[in-house]
């Protein structure tokens, strides 16, 4: 089976850095990608991260370490809409995505 | 990017009530829809996934004789939630997965809030 951990919540002010972690456990991996979702909303694709190693997309950047099982996403120059709820998901099986329970960010001024 | 479109993007039925969700994808062709359902403040959970021309594949606990899904075509998958009842009120999403030269990326549809009385 797959399993992914984050946390569940995260708070940080207008402006700062935050880095949200994800472990995963899966067999099959593929890659790790990232998804943004506010409330209400449909999930928005941040990044895909198939090899080790850091990709950076404006103030979004998403590291993957294979060996270790673990990815992170860094939000850089946070802003109030960057409030939502992140989730990390694997790709395993070539074809399927399994999500993660989600991180809250929580942009305070 | 990629465009998914989802109809309809609300609907409210009686119990018993049978609903239709339909998923297209507007700019590209899709071989492959995947169906998700997330519940008030939980994580997306992947229903099934909607090969065309081909019977859909279900995930482990999910009833396939009550969510019903078709892929007619190359850009249209639909979910049909047969005989609903209150529990089956949720979030449901449609994606199409897109093969990129740098891996692959999953595009979402808006998503349909489903309200069963």
């Amino acid at each position: 089976g797959q399993s992914l951990e984050q946390p569940s919540e995260v708070t940080a002010v207008e402006g700062a850095i935050v880095q949200i972690n994800c472990t995963y456990q899966t067999s099959g991996f593929y890659g790790l990608s990232w998804y943004q979702q506010h409330d209400g909303g449909a999930p928005t694709f941040l990044s895909y991260n198939a090899l080790d190693g850091l990709e950076e997309t404006g103030r979004f950047s998403s590291f993957l370490s294979r060996s270790d099982s673990y990815g992170y996403l860094l939000l850089q120059e946070l802003q109030m809409k960057d409030s939502a709820s992140y989730f990390c998901a694997v790709l395993y099986n070539f074809n399927k995505f399994y999500f993660g329970s989600g991180t809250k960010l929580n942009v305070k001024p | 990017g990629a465009v998914v479109s989802q109809h309809p993007s609300r609907v409210i039925c009686k119990s018993g009530t049978s609903v239709k969700i339909e998923c297209r994808s507007l700019d590209f062709q899709a071989t492959t829809m995947f169906w998700y359902r997330q519940f008030p403040k939980q994580s997306l959970m992947l229903m099934a996934t909607s090969n065309e021309g081909s019977k859909a594949t279900y995930e482990q606990g999910v009833e396939k004789d009550k969510f019903l899904i078709n892929h007619a075509s190359l850009t249209l998958s639909t979910l049909t939630v047969t005989s609903a009842h209150p529990e089956d009120s949720s979030f449901y999403i449609c994606s199409a997965r897109v093969r990129t030269s740098g891996g692959a990326e999953q595009f979402f549809g808006p998503g349909t809030r489903l309200t069963v009385l």
